[in-house]
């Protein structure tokens, strides 16, 4: 089994309705992180969490949120989604001793109409 | 202008052919340098990492670092078309997992 799981793969959803993607992990890592991908653009940090009662914004926080209900488990919200939230959403983890070493899920492809 | 950045591609070789690519930044804070592979339809996989300059070798993949340029450069001997991906450079202020930042991704293409 994988060890960082993302739920669902692959969403369309309507513009303003609201959204859940959600992350889980085995790895037994206490810092997760969620990251957009963009053609051209590469990966941008959304959110990130250094343990279950730690949450950071990312550089481009506005219009998401996040929870962080275990240390396993990482969810990203979209409270009411736009157009331009279209992209490639992914969970990352990594351990404290790893230099940069992030561990991705396989990505959530998101389309919003 | 971006913190890090790298020419979208795509750069198309023969096998066996090396592959060269790079990355420019702007914030000399940055001490960790990573290069990420990303297959098709899957998330970024860390290939190699280097901690400020000099160069480090594995297999087939060779990193090196240039502060005083601001420059990092991943090349790839013998490419495969396995090798076929987007190859994407990051790079972190310290360790530890602290926050990365990516540049946009190269697409290569290895042709048999």
């Amino acid at each position: 089994d994988a060890d960082v799981t993302q739920t669902p793969r692959n969403r369309i959803t309507k513009t303003g309705k609201r959204i859940m993607l959600e992350c889980s992990q085995t790895k037994g890592h206490d810092r997760m992180y969620w990251y957009r991908q963009d053609p051209g653009l590469g990966l941008r940090l959304i959110y990130y969490s250094f343990d279950v009662k730690d949450i950071n914004k990312g550089e481009i926080s506005d219009g998401y949120s996040v929870s962080r209900q275990a240390q396993a488990k990482f969810s990203l919200s979209l409270e009411s989604a736009i157009p331009n939230q279209t992209a490639l959403y992914f969970c990352a983890t990594s351990g404290p001793g790893a230099v940069g070493t992030q561990y991705f899920g396989p990505g959530t492809r998101l389309t919003v109409l | 202008q971006k913190e890090v950045e790298q020419d979208p591609g795509p750069l198309s070789v023969p096998e066996g052919a090396i592959v060269s690519l790079n990355c420019t930044y702007s914030n000399s804070a940055f001490q960790y340098f990573m290069w990420y592979r990303q297959y098709s339809r899957k998330g970024p996989e860390l290939l190699m990492y280097t901690y400020s300059s000099g160069n480090k070798e594995d297999g087939r993949f060779t990193a090196q670092v240039d502060k005083s340029s601001k420059y990092i450069s991943l090349f790839i001997r013998d490419s495969q078309p396995s090798d076929s991906a987007t190859y994407l450079c990051a790079m972190s202020p310290k360790a530890a997992g602290n926050k990365l930042t990516f540049g946009g991704g190269t697409r290569v293409l290895v042709k048999p």
